[in-house]
């Protein structure tokens, strides 16, 4: 069984400009987190789904950060314009009806 | 909110040895209490967790202990193995994995 895939796995890009981040869960699983990992920190949950509905988004910063789950499925998370405080690991995890929740690899972003 | 607390940030043993990682948390209605492992470049996997209505449990080489009085938990590693060396997180949730809560993180390494 193929776990949560995530892309890219690593972004630098410049201060002020837009970034996307995709993640793809386990198949099956209905809910999705998006967490925020900074340097030396444990991860700080995002925002998570039920299916496609948003029921927590209550960390999310949304004046630059947006993200969505159209069909369910997989997800995009996008920080538009980017600050050189956005500079951490962005992880997605999923979860089928509550049970273990399986976390993908990251997407190390880099703001210069 | 919760907020947990975890050390030490750094431990060093020697293979064979054993480890404890200790984490408080300050939300008492909290209740689900896991514990994951971090290996570089890769997203943190749950590696054991406990209930709030359970005072131990253990798994092979691992243990995990609950005082719920002191709001306090541990992680018990036994005969450590090189294997063993990664960053290690609790974390504490009154919600399953909605509201999951980390610590700050342990960096375990296993000397030789």
């Amino acid at each position: 069984e193929a776990g949560v895939v995530q892309s890219p796995r690593y972004k630098i890009i410049e201060k002020k400009q837009p970034v996307a981040f995709w993640c793809n869960p386990i198949s099956g699983h209905n809910t999705l987190y998006w967490y925020r990992q900074n340097l030396g920190q444990g991860p700080e949950l995002l925002i998570r789904y039920e299916n496609e509905e948003a029921v927590d988004d209550s960390q999310l910063p949304k004046d630059r950060f947006s993200a969505e789950r159209l069909k369910g499925v997989d997800s995009t998370l996008k920080i538009q314009p980017a600050e050189l405080g956005d500079s951490a690991v962005y992880l997605c995890a999923s979860t089928y009806r509550g049970n273990e929740q399986f976390f993908g690899p990251g997407t190390r972003l880099t703001v210069l | 909110g919760e907020n947990v607390e975890q050390h030490p940030s750094t431990l060093s043993v020697q293979e064979g040895d054993s480890a404890v990682i200790k984490c408080t948390y300050s939300d008492s209605a909290s209740n689900y209490f896991p514990w994951y492992k971090q290996e570089l470049g890769k997203g943190p996997q749950l590696i054991i967790d406990i209930r709030s209505n359970v005072g131990e449990k253990k798994d092979q080489r691992i243990a995990v202990t609950l005082n719920k009085t002191a709001k306090h938990f541990s992680l018990h590693i036994t005969e450590t193995q090189p294997e063993d060396s990664a960053v290690y997180f609790c974390a504490a949730s009154n919600g399953g994995y909605q509201k999951v809560t980390f610590g700050t993180g342990t960096k375990l390494q296993v000397i030789p």
